[in-house]
């Protein structure tokens, strides 16, 4: 079946340090990639998502590329700001029967410190 | 953006009581919705994928007669905790695929059983 793994967290940096949250999947098919993003006490929400081999996603300085031969999907972001602390979640979505279904990773919780 | 919006936000309430939980798309029609369970470590657990029209698709290990799920409409899935017990306290989330196959995530509901 299809499964998403992410590294653990919490993973914690300071300001304007380099990111990187791995993200690797199995699939069957060609699904398209995400990562979803929780705010503190806030629900789930897009972040970025590419839909076929060699697209990069991009939004608020995060970047992902969804590379098929190495089935990754890696979450990065050149300089954190304290804004950006959250829990980051990689998924996938495959249709079947007429609809999408989705499957997350464990989330990475991501502090960054001033 | 798409919005899906879920009742309760919160709701505490007694062992052995049931409680239901609303789940609505606003703007879109959602013929498919989807329902997780988030724990503590803020893990997302799928646990039924909610079909209108039809039942509910449960993922392994859920029970179905402790978690009722009705899509009585385009925009309406409702999931109900029956027979409630501490064990059962989580935070609850729906969402709905757009158009495309991006989820839209409800804010969640609050469940505490005491």
């Amino acid at each position: 079946g299809n499964s998403v793994t992410q590294m653990e967290g919490p993973v914690t940096l300071s300001e304007e340090a380099f990111l990187t949250i791995n993200c690797t999947y199995t699939a069957t098919g060609y699904p398209s990639l995400f990562w979803y993003v929780q705010y503190p006490g806030e629900g789930l929400q897009l972040l970025l998502k590419a839909t076929k081999a060699d697209d990069k996603g991009s939004n608020k300085g995060f970047e992902a590329t969804y590379r098929k031969e190495t089935t990754s999907f890696h979450l990065e972001k050149g300089s954190v700001q304290v804004s950006d602390s959250a829990v980051y979640f990689c998924a996938l979505s495959r249709a079947s029967g007429g609809s999408y279904i989705p499957t997350f990773g464990r989330g990475t919780s991501l502090i960054v410190h001033p | 953006g798409a919005v899906v919006s879920q009742h309760p936000s919160r709701v505490i309430c007694k062992s052995g009581t049931s409680v239901k939980i609303e789940c609505r798309s606003l703007d879109f029609q959602a013929t498919t919705m989807f329902w997780y369970r988030q724990f503590p470590k803020q893990s997302l657990m799928l646990m039924a994928t909610s079909n209108e029209g039809s039942k509910a698709t449960y993922e392994q290990g859920v029970e179905k007669d402790k978690f009722l799920i009705n899509h009585a409409s385009l925009t309406l899935s409702t999931l109900t905790v029956t027979s409630a017990h501490p064990e059962d306290s989580s935070f609850y989330i729906c969402s709905a695929p757009g158009q495309t196959d991006t989820q839209y995530f409800g804010p969640g509901t609050r469940l505490t059983v005491l």
